[in-house]
Order: C-alpha cells, then sequence, then structure tokens
C-alpha cells in the first residue's frame, strides 16, 4: 500500500517569486509519481510524472519536480509564479506493480496574490 | 477530440433518492475509474474497472453501484443507503501500464 503526504494545505506567495510544493510518499514497492492541477469547478489536469529515467522532470508551462527516492519526496517547484497558477494542486503516487490505481494526498491550494 | 465527458455537471439529490451520474470516454481506454473530491481531503477511490463486465470495490465503495457494460461507459449511481452524498464526483480512464489517468470535468452532487 502507499500513502502520500502534502504537507501545507495552502501557499500563499506573491506573483513572480517562486514556490515549492511539498510531497512525501510511503511506498513498500518501487513508484510511479504524477502531480495534478485542478482549476475551480473542474477535473484534474496531468502536469508532469515521473515514471524512470532523470529523477528531474518538467512541465511545459515552467514547472519541475524532482524525485528524491532517499528522501521518498517529490516536491513541486516553479522560479517564478504568475496569477494564473492559483489551482489545487494534488500528488499521487502509484506502485508499479498495481492496476495503475492512484493514491492521492491531500493536496495544496496555490495562492498567487499580485 | 478525444476525452472524458461527465454529466451533468451539476446535480441535486432528494431523501431517499437513488441518483446516476454519466461517465463516457471516447479515449479507448480500458480502465475506468470513479472518485470523490470533498474539501481537504484530496480524491477517494469509490469503483474502478479494468475490462468491461468486471469492476472491483475502492476505498469508500459502500453506499455505490456502477456498471460497465460497454468499454466507454462507466456510470456510478449514488443510492440512498450512502448518508452523506454531497461531494464533487471525478470520473477516470487510463489506458494501461505506466500511463497517467485522465479526468472529467466532474459532477457536483447536493442535497435538496
Amino acid at each position: 500500500a502507499q500513502s502520500v503526504t502534502q504537507l501545507d494545505s495552502q501557499v500563499p506567495v506573491f506573483e513572480e517569486a517562486p514556490v515549492e510544493l511539498r510531497c512525501n510518499y510511503s511506498s513498500s514497492v518501487s513508484v510511479y509519481l504524477f502531480w495534478y492541477v485542478q482549476y475551480p469547478n473542474q477535473g484534474l489536469q496531468l502536469l508532469l510524472k515521473y515514471l524512470s529515467g532523470s529523477t528531474l522532470v518538467e512541465s511545459i508551462n515552467g514547472f519541475e519536480a524532482e524525485f528524491n527516492k532517499s528522501q521518498t519526496s517529490f516536491h513541486l517547484r516553479k522560479p517564478s509564479v504568475h496569477i494564473s497558477d492559483t489551482a489545487e494542486y494534488f500528488c499521487a503516487v502509484r506502485g508499479n506493480n498495481a492496476g495503475n490505481m492512484l493514491t492521492f494526498g491531500g493536496g495544496t491550494r496555490l495562492m498567487v496574490k499580485p | 477530440d478525444g476525452g472524458i465527458t461527465q454529466s451533468p455537471k451539476y446535480l441535486f439529490r432528494k431523501e431517499g433518492q437513488n441518483v446516476t451520474l454519466s461517465c463516457e470516454q471516447n479515449l479507448n481506454h480500458d480502465a475506468m475509474y470513479w472518485y470523490r473530491q470533498d474539501p481537504g481531503q484530496g480524491l477517494r477511490l469509490i469503483y474502478y474497472s479494468q475490462i468491461v463486465n468486471d469492476f472491483q470495490k475502492g476505498d469508500i465503495a459502500e453506499g455505490y453501484s456502477v456498471s460497465r457494460e460497454k468499454k466507454e461507459s462507466f456510470p456510478l449511481t449514488v443510492t440512498s443507503a450512502q448518508k452523506n452524498p454531497t461531494a464533487f464526483y471525478l470520473c477516470a480512464s487510463a489506458e494501461g501500464g505506466d500511463q497517467p489517468q485522465h479526468f472529467g470535468d466532474g459532477t457536483r452532487l447536493s442535497i435538496l
């Protein structure tokens, strides 16, 4: 079984400042890791994923996340946020021997202020 | 365009009533999922199906039922046995293997 902890339920930040959204997981097997973003009253959109290979993964809109196996973390970062990044962000994990079953963290609400 | 369609977007249920939420996908995905989202609790898995005519309970299946008669459709029924049905319900599908899940835009269910 897996579990995911997102340590911050809300992260307020000023526009153009850097941000880090933290995600830690626990699992007894190797995992795949995902970050999803949810805008109000919408479904989840895949932001980025780690399946294998390079531990640093990037999205097309400037976010990146680094898989750290020793610290069981997959923190999401962006060097300079925009107002449009205001949303809820979910970290999710799946064991590589599972039937594509995802376990989600509780979510972090990123609030970008002008 | 391929995607997942959930309907209706908003749904109201009376006490003692069963309601059915629709989920249709044209991505040709084998696997489909239903999640419930409550504020501050992330997503919790209700039911999932990895192939037509087969489905399994997730973590919070009590008070819900599903069917998977067609590959593209996975409707969820919220029965009167579900005493706290007010939530945002999300349907997802996946191709399988290491591919990520794709989500619909959700149905918000409220009690009258």
